[in-house]
């Protein structure tokens, strides 16, 4: 079975310039998550959809950040314009069931913002 | 927001030796999970936790969860240079039913062959 698939892998941009990161959820799950690791702050939680429509976005760091999830099986997460301090890895994950299941995670993309 | 305290920071062994780390939170959670993250990968799921006093084994990983419901502990026995990585423990708040799941920083193991 394929698992939670982000894309892309890495990304290197110039400081000002748009980035769209995108997350495949495993099929069938019905929550989906935004996490943001760096070495600083470890993984925090960005935002969490639930059957496609948002939950808590409490996380989201600030308004250059926003994501999306037009479906079942696809969301993406924009940063408009980007910053240095926005460099770290993003993580989605997605979770089977709603409330207290595990999510599996995406194997992540490692952002450069130059 | 929740805040999970999560020690030892850091763990250098030696092969065969025995390992445990543990995760303290300030809020009482209703499921506790414990994930393994190797280098440029995503955290995996090890070993999930949905009952006060629970005791779960996967193969030489056992962990608990605590009967405050505001800890769990991780064991591995026997290790090998193969759990080499950081831990994650993470938990899921009881309270408004939320799914927002709160990790800790970590543990970073380093086995010694």
């Amino acid at each position: 079975d394929a698992g939670v698939i982000q894309s892309p892998r890495h990304e290197v941009t110039e400081m000002g310039q748009e980035v769209t990161l995108r997350c495949k959820p495993i099929s069938g799950h019905n929550s989906l998550f935004w996490y943001r690791q760096t070495m600083m702050r470890g993984l925090e939680l960005l935002i969490y959809f639930n059957n496609n429509v948002p939950i808590d976005d409490s996380g989201m760091p600030e308004d250059r950040f926003s994501a999306k999830m037009p479906n079942a099986s696809f969301s993406t997460l924009k940063i408009q314009p980007s910053e240095p301090r926005d460099s770290a890895v993003y993580f989605c994950a997605s979770s089977p069931i709603t409330g207290y299941s595990p999510a599996f995670f995406g194997q992540g993309t490692r952002l450069t913002v130059v | 927001g929740q805040q999970l305290n999560q020690s030892p920071q850091s763990m250098f062994i030696q092969e065969g030796e025995d390992v445990s780390m543990n995760c303290t939170s300030s809020s009482i959670f209703n499921t506790w999970l414990w994930y393994k993250q190797d280098p440029g990968e995503g955290p995996v799921l090890l070993i999930a936790l949905y009952k006060a006093g629970e005791l779960t084994s996967n193969g030489r990983l056992t962990a608990q969860f605590g009967t405050t419901r505001k800890d769990s502990f991780l064991n591995i026995s026997a290790s090998i240079p193969s759990d080499v990585g950081i831990y994650f423990c993470a938990g899921q708040e009881a309270q408004g039913g939320s799914e927002k799941l709160v990790f800790g920083k970590g543990t970073k193991l380093t086995v010694n062959p």
